[in-house]
């Protein structure tokens, strides 16, 4: 079935410092990727998305990359800030009619101050 | 900004009673789910809804049921509750226009059976 890969599962980086968090997804008719930031106690939100005709996208400190060939796509957090410490999830949409979504396994990251 | 609502937020019950989780969002989205996830762990469909009337179940199995008889509301029960089901519930739905299915999750219900 399809899946997506996320990694690493941890990443601690010192604040100012860049972190990026990779995923790999396996559905080819896979054309939209939304990227979720998950504090302690909260539900995930929704900071970056991309879908399948555009290669980059930017968001003030946050970008996300895509690679169709290779079925990969990656978040950037430029300038981390101690705020920017949370689970981060990456998602792939399933495009089999069923409006449904297949969730990575989440990255903790932490800014250290 | 996502305007969908979960109560309970928290929630300590004794095994075998029954509960129910609300949701309900306000952004008139057909689309509707259930998650259940550990903390800071992977997120797991259990239930999903396309529209009223309409539910089916997820990847993960559950005990749980759903219905949706309104656009705007999809509670979620369990009829006999244990400790297995100690886990937080995240409810989400999404729209159908060009934008995408953006999904969009409620703040969740933390859910701990005793």
């Amino acid at each position: 079935g399809e899946n997506v890969e996320q990694h690493p599962s941890t990443l601690s980086v010192q604040e100012g410092d860049s972190a990026v968090i990779k995923c790999t997804y396996s559905d080819s008719a896979s054309n939209y990727f939304p990227w979720y930031k998950q504090e302690l106690g909260k539900g995930p939100q929704l900071i970056i998305d991309i879908r399948s005709n555009v290669g980059e996208k930017k968001d003030q400190r946050i970008a996300v990359t895509l690679n169709k060939t290779a079925k990969h796509f990656s978040l950037h957090i430029t300038e981390t800030q101690p705020e920017d410490s949370a689970v981060y999830f990456c998602a792939a949409s399933i495009n089999s009619g069923t409006y449904k979504y297949i969730f990575g396994t989440g990255t903790r990251l932490k800014v250290l101050a | 900004e996502a305007d969908i609502y979960q109560t309970p937020r928290y929630l300590v019950i004794g095994t075998g009673k029954k509960i129910t989780l609300e949701c309900s969002q306000t952004m008139g989205h057909d689309k509707m789910y259930w998650y259940q996830q550990d903390p800071g762990m992977e997120l797991h469909l259990i239930h999903y809804s396309y529209g009223v009337n309409s539910t089916e179940k997820g990847d993960l199995s559950s005990e749980s049921t759903v219905s949706r008889i309104r656009t705007e509301h999809f509670p979620l029960t369990l009829e006999s509750a244990r400790p297995s089901h100690t886990s937080q519930y995240l409810c989400a739905s999404s729209d159908t226009v060009d934008s995408g299915n953006t999904i969009y999750f409620g703040e969740g219900s933390w859910l701990t059976v005793v």
